[in-house]
């Protein structure tokens, strides 16, 4: 059975740094690309970005391209997304989610990781 | 990036079909039949509904349909019944980002 298992809730302050996880199991880690989607609260979807545990290609879309990191470490089947310093704005629930390699949507999600910043 | 536009709700009594319509540009739903849809209940992760314009994966019911023009997709829900009360997501490819969202509708069942 395809899973993604996200790390739990996280409160911080503005300007902490966050690493979050998403840990597949169920199927080739390596060979599916891993998406990060954001939504804030009472909001829609927004695609963030994506990377292929394979060789670590990564694409950002534009609005967040150089406010988050997306990461992988495919020796334990885990995607991260981590800011460096976190705003208020940034307050949402994030979801993980698989995409197959050549084709542009997400067959599993993840539970979402709810992330609240707050001073 | 404008995301693509969706109406904000929809409504139908059980039995009754309705649509949910997705309007891009010829970059994203016009220029190519990467059109998904997703149905999102409160609290809940996003789920995959159709794929590839009309494509329905293992299991959804096929009381859920899609299909396109131009550079408008549609989903299409007939017999609807209680739990299809849900936010539905629209979802296209574009060249850059790689991937657009819709706006999102939310469904009631009256």
């Amino acid at each position: 059975e395809v899973q993604l298992v996200q790390s739990g809730a996280e409160v911080k302050k503005p300007g902490e740094s966050l690493k979050i996880s998403c840990k597949g199991s169920g199927y080739s880690f390596s060979s599916y690309w891993i998406g990060w989607v954001r939504q804030m609260p009472g909001k829609g979807l927004e695609w963030m970005g994506i990377i292929y545990p394979g060789d670590s290609d990564t694409r950002y879309s534009p609005s967040f391209q150089g406010q988050v990191t997306i990461s992988v470490d495919k020796s334990i089947s885990t995607a991260y997304l981590q800011w460096s310093s976190l705003k208020a704005s940034d307050t949402a629930m994030y979801y993980c989610a698989r995409r197959d390699y050549n084709n542009y949507y997400f067959d599993y999600w993840g539970q979402g990781t709810l992330v609240t910043v707050s001073s | 990036q404008s995301a693509l536009t969706q109406p904000a709700s929809v409504s139908g009594s059980p039995g009754q079909s309705i649509t949910i319509s997705c309007t891009g540009t010829s970059s994203d739903v016009g220029g190519y039949n990467y059109v998904s849809w997703y149905q999102q209940h409160p609290g809940k992760a996003p789920k995959l509904m159709i794929y590839d314009v009309r494509n329905r994966p293992s299991g959804v019911s096929n009381r859920f349909s899609g299909s396109k023009s131009g550079n408008t997709a549609s989903l299409t829900i007939s017999g609807l019944q209680a739990e299809d009360e849900a936010d539905y997501y629209c979802s296209s490819y574009r060249s850059s980002p790689p991937v657009v969202f819709g706006g999102g509708t939310k469904l009631t069942v009256l």
